[in-house]
């Protein structure tokens, strides 16, 4: 079975510090993973994608993750938070050769002043 | 062109009305998607295109009925919708079925049943 659990549903960091959000994955054989980002009342724009190339995938706006296989995890990291970046962040799995995205539940981000 | 267009961005509709959704990409993808997300929630597959066939339909309900006219527009025509349908419906699009690079989502289109 596939699945994908976003540990987090809310994570609050003030601005200029680290930010992690955690997700761990279920699936057979070399997956495809994404995050996405979703602000208030928009849709959904690819921040960064793993497809068997480099374990460390950067994305946009200084966002980077981490592909381990051995822990089944693919959390989103950033060295300095800022403002801009309060929204809602999904983990996206789609398994190998099976055309479906699981989406995890969401983390929601709040970057205080 | 990298962007999905959806219109319109706002729709309010009785529970006896019929109206249309629509999905543009001049992006060259061949696979389109409908999903709907409640609020609070990720994102719910409905319907996947792809050559502008009908691939995969999650098992929704008959008063939404997707069509694909040509490669670039994708249409979810709805009638006879429930309260509970209101939500944020999205479209998407990929180079081809598999997904591999990614989906391109457009910005929504906030849907109200009265």
């Amino acid at each position: 079975a596939q699945s994908v659990t976003q540990l987090d549903s809310h994570v609050s960091v003030s601005e200029g510090t680290p930010v992690l959000l955690r997700c761990n994955y279920s699936s057979s054989y070399s997956p495809s993973l994404f995050w996405y980002v979703q602000h208030p009342n928009k849709g959904l724009q690819l921040l960064l994608k793993y497809t068997s190339a480099a374990t460390l995938v950067k994305g946009i706006n200084g966002f980077e993750a981490e592909f381990k296989k051995s822990e089944t995890s693919f959390h989103l990291t950033k060295p300095s938070a800022h403002m801009s970046d309060a929204a809602e962040y999904f983990c996206v799995v789609r398994p190998f050769n099976f055309n479906k995205f699981y989406f995890g539940s969401g983390t929601k981000l709040n970057v205080k002043p | 062109d990298t962007e999905v267009t959806q219109t319109p961005k706002h729709l309010v509709m009785g529970m006896t009305n019929k109206k249309s959704l629509k999905c543009e990409q001049h992006m060259g993808h061949r696979a389109m998607y409908w999903y709907k997300q409640k609020a609070k929630k990720p994102p719910e597959l409905m319907f996947v295109y792809s050559y502008e066939k009908l691939s995969i339909n999650e098992s929704v309900p008959s008063r939404f009925s997707p069509e694909c006219p040509n490669s670039s527009l994708l249409n979810l025509h709805l009638h006879a919708l429930q309260p509970e349908d209101s939500a944020l419906y999205l479209c998407a699009s990929s180079q081809d079925r598999t997904g591999n690079y990614g989906y391109t989502f457009g910005s929504g289109t906030r849907l109200t049943v009265v």
